[in-house]
Order: structure tokens, then sequence, then C-alpha cells
């Protein structure tokens, strides 16, 4: 089946540690984003891609950090600098970039990232 | 800041009755509209979208209507079943003359509770 696949599914982070959270796509789609959901609140967009190798900063980038190597890929890096991570994280992806305008977005079934 | 946002908190019914789930949003220049549901702990499923050029659109028992002239949009689920039971999002994109890269706002969603 084709899907986005986020990995792991709960997360801890000590202080001062960097964690990363795992997103690939086998759907093809060029673009892909992430976002922050925290309860009470709509999804807010950290970083997104729409090509490999090139990656932009969303609403909420400050703490956050990203790479975009494959196609299939997009990792997300929580910092230390990131001094309330805990929230649920979510990933998407998209068929189109910019030249394609109105697409869906399908998403993972999340990250809970947490502190310890 | 424009933002989408919805009517109600929280929708309750019965099972076979239809529900309708409202969403507001402010921004004439929004051309694309999409609603997901959130199951409890996954990430949200596109179940519809519309383009600014259509008043309704039909779906296996959901249909999504728009009215860009008070900036309303709907959700309607015929014949409400418990496994309809989840939190539902509305989002809107603005088209940026040709260079959107598909950023979604989204709204802070609907808890939709379906009673046997």
């Amino acid at each position: 089946d084709g899907g986005i696949t986020q990995s792991p599914k709960y997360l801890f982070r000590k202080e001062g540690q960097n964690v990363t959270l795992s997103c690939e796509q086998n759907l093809n789609h060029d673009a892909m984003y992430w976002y922050r959901q925290d309860p009470g609140q709509g999804l807010r967009l950290i970083y997104y891609s729409q090509i490999v190798n090139d990656f932009q900063k969303g609403d909420i980038a400050e703490g956050y950090s990203v790479s975009r190597e494959k196609k299939e890929s997009f990792p997300l890096t929580v910092t230390s600098a990131q001094k309330n991570p805990t929230a649920f994280y979510l990933c998407a992806s998209s068929l189109g970039t910019w030249r394609v305008s109105n697409q869906p977005q399908h998403f993972g079934d999340g990250t809970r990232l947490s502190i310890l | 800041g424009e933002s989408v946002g919805l009517h109600l908190p929280t929708l309750s019914v019965q099972e076979g009755d239809n529900s309708i789930i409202n969403c507001a949003y402010s921004n004439s220049a929004s051309d694309y509209f999409i609603w997901y549901k959130q199951e409890s702990g996954k990430g949200p499923q596109f179940i519809i979208d519309i383009r600014s050029n259509m008043d309704k659109r039909q779906g296996q028992r959901v249909t999504v209507l728009l009215n860009k002239t008070v900036k309303h949009l709907s959700l309607q689920i015929a014949a409400t079943q418990p496994g309809d039971s989840a939190v539902y999002f509305c989002a809107e994109k603005i088209f940026a003359g040709g260079t959107s890269y598909g950023k979604l706002t989204f709204g802070q969603g609907t808890i939709l509770t379906v009673h046997p």
C-alpha cells in the first residue's frame, strides 16, 4: 500500500538532547511538510519542501531543522533550542509543487514527543 | 491575520442521523478547501475537497457545500455511523498567483460524537 510512514510513534527527549523524527513516503509525491499539533489548536506548519534538496521555513521553524536528500524522505530534528517540544508531530505530502496549485495533503499517523 | 474557524467545537448525533459540520473562513482569496477526519492517536485523513469555482461536491455519504458570498463551508455526512466519530478539520489554501506551494491553514476542529 502507498502511504506515509512516521516513526517512532512515541519519542521521549531529555534536556539538551536533539531528536530526529522520521518520515517516509512511497506515493512519489514531490512536496512534503511537517506540522505540529497542540491540544485545542489547528495544525501549524514547521517546514516544507517542494523538491529534493530544497526546503523552506514554515510559521514555527525556530528550534527545528530538516533535510530533503531523497524524494521519499523528510526527517525532522527537534533541537535543544526548542524549549516547548511536547506535541504531536505530523508529516504530510502532496503530489504537486507550485505548478499544480490544488492537491490535497496526505498525512502520516504522527509521532508523539514528550519531555523526560 | 485571517484564519479558518469553526462555528461549533462539538456535535453529538444519533446513529443514522445526518450530520452537518460548519466552517467559516475570512480570506476571500482562498481558492481551495479540504475536509479532514482525525481519529484519536492518528493523523488527519482526507475526506473531500472543493475548489472555489464550485458550490457543491459529493462523495460517498459526504457532501461539501461552499458559499463564497458568506465565506462558509460545510460538511454533510449522511446516515452517520459510530465509526464517523472523530475530529473534523477544515483547511483552506490561499492562491498566490501561481506560486502557491500548497500551504494550508487549518481550523481547530469539531468533535463529532455518534451515539448508537
